[in-house]
């Protein structure tokens, strides 16, 4: 089956600039989208189809794909950024939603 | 915008079976898919299925298939997940979220917590 590689955790100091790889065999040829889950909460959608921003989103989260590394880049991190975060592609070779493991964003 | 209402916990004994209710507020979800996503605790998100708004016909994660069945009553806008032969590994939050045919999952319920204990 499709495997999404994730790092699990990532530090960064606010002001600064989060960048979040999604490994993946070929994922630049595929929509990935992107969610943020805050402790005890559900998830909430950040990017969609690679570089969409739902409404209500900061423009301060951005994503990008390339090759076999999709990419989500929080910019201008704020303490309340502070959640853990999937990637996410649909998998034909299987016909199913594949999630990350999610990496853990902690800010300084 | 439409708002997703789940049902209460559950505790379930192992073998036994469950079903969880997601009701849709503000908008119907016909013209949506319905998505299940499953997170065990202290894990990460889990695809277990969908429902095709247009046809009603499903999908499902491998690892679900024979086990999971997914209905809707479009006159209550209210969608089921029933899992059956439940195993202790099955304990986990259940979310029913509204999306696209390409996974953009953009609503999700608040999710309801089912414990698999004897």
């Amino acid at each position: 089956s499709y495997v999404l590689t994730q790092p699990p955790s990532l530090s960064v100091a606010p002001g600064q600039t989060a960048t979040l790889p999604c490994g993946g065999i070929n994922i630049g040829t595929e929509g990935v989208h992107w969610f943020q889950q805050k402790a005890g909460q559900a998830p909430v959608l950040v990017v969609y189809d690679t570089t969409g921003r739902p409404s209500g989103i900061p423009e301060r989260f951005s994503g990008s794909n390339s090759e076999n590394t999709a990419t989500l880049t929080i910019s201008r991190v704020e303490a309340g950024d502070e959640a853990d975060y999937y990637c996410q592609v649909y998998s034909s070779k299987s016909d199913s939603f594949v999630f990350g493991s999610g990496t853990k964003v902690t800010v300084l | 915008q439409v708002q997703l209402v789940q049902s209460g916990a559950e505790v379930k004994k192992p073998g036994a079976s469950v079903k969880v209710s997601c009701k849709a507020f503000g908008d119907t979800f016909t013209g949506h898919y319905m998505h299940w996503v499953r997170q065990a605790p202290g894990q990460g998100l889990e695809w277990v299925g969908w429902m095709n708004p247009n046809s009603g016909g499903t999908n499902f994660g491998q690892k679900f298939q024979g086990r999971v069945t997914l209905t809707r009553d479009t006159s209550i806008n209210t969608a089921y997940m029933e899992l059956i032969r439940l195993a202790s590994d099955d304990t986990a939050i259940f979310y029913c979220v509204t999306g696209s045919a390409s996974g953009r999952m953009e609503f999700w319920g608040q999710g309801t917590l089912l414990t698999v204990s004897s």
